[in-house]
């Protein structure tokens, strides 16, 4: 199975960016398709699509996020950071059969 | 707007079976492919099983492979998840999610997720 590597936990203050990191133990990508994704996760609620193949934001998601990456190093950016931001964010790649996550990093405010 | 209800959740003991419903609305079900994807406690996300539009073809993470069966009725909207032999490592939420599907092809990118049945198996 691919495994997917994140920092648990990462603390930004209110109006700054936060970038958070997400790596595969093997390339998740297949020619220009990066096939790795971006859930949203708050405390006691259902994940949420943010970003999917990559850099594509998924419907209803505010441009302050992004994302980037391709092969095995993916990241997450959230700037500027909002108080609604806080939650835990899961990385997944669907290159392979398991799909697999990311064991998600904490968005703490500093 | 996109709604996914689960229901069917609750205690079981281990070695029971229990089976999970999903009922749908908002989309067109049928072109869909849907899933199930489970979080233990303070646990992370993991995929557990995928199935097609038609219902034709089925995907499992090895852990559940022979004892668990996801199946769709298009005509009801609804999915299942059948779970037999359960073990004490099967206790989790489990979601039920619509996979971002442009061709109503496979993608294991879930771009809808319900509110989630608990499952906790327990003597």
């Amino acid at each position: 199975d691919i495994v997917l590597t994140q920092s648990p936990a990462l603390a930004v203050s209110l109006g700054q960016r936060a970038t958070i990191s997400c790596r595969a133990s093997q390339s998740v990508s297949i020619s220009r398709y990066n096939l790795m994704h971006w859930y949203q996760q708050k405390p006691g609620q259902q994940p949420k699509l943010l970003i999917y193949r990559a850099s594509n934001l998924a419907s209803g998601i505010p441009a302050r996020f992004s994302g980037s990456g391709s092969g095995t190093d993916f990241t997450l950016t959230i700037n500027p950071v909002q108080a609604d931001d806080i939650a835990t964010y899961y990385c997944q790649q669907s290159r392979e059969s398991p799909p697999t996550f990311g064991g998600g990093t904490k968005l703490e405010l500093k | 707007e996109v709604q996914l209800v689960e229901s069917g959740g609750g205690l079981v003991q281990p070695g029971r079976s229990m089976k999970l419903s999903c009922a749908a609305s908002g989309f067109t079900f049928s072109s869909f492919p849907m899933a199930w994807v489970r979080q233990a406690p303070t646990k992370g996300l993991e995929w557990v099983a995928t199935i097609s539009t038609s219902g034709g073809s089925t995907y499992y993470r090895d852990s559940v492979k022979g004892r668990f069966t996801i199946s769709r009725d298009n005509a009801k909207s609804t999915l299942y998840l059948q779970m037999n032999s359960l073990r004490s490592e099967d206790t989790a939420t489990y979601y039920c999610t619509r996979e971002r599907a442009p061709i109503a092809a496979i993608s294991y990118v879930m771009d809808a997720w319900g509110q989630g049945a608990s499952v906790t198996v327990s003597s």
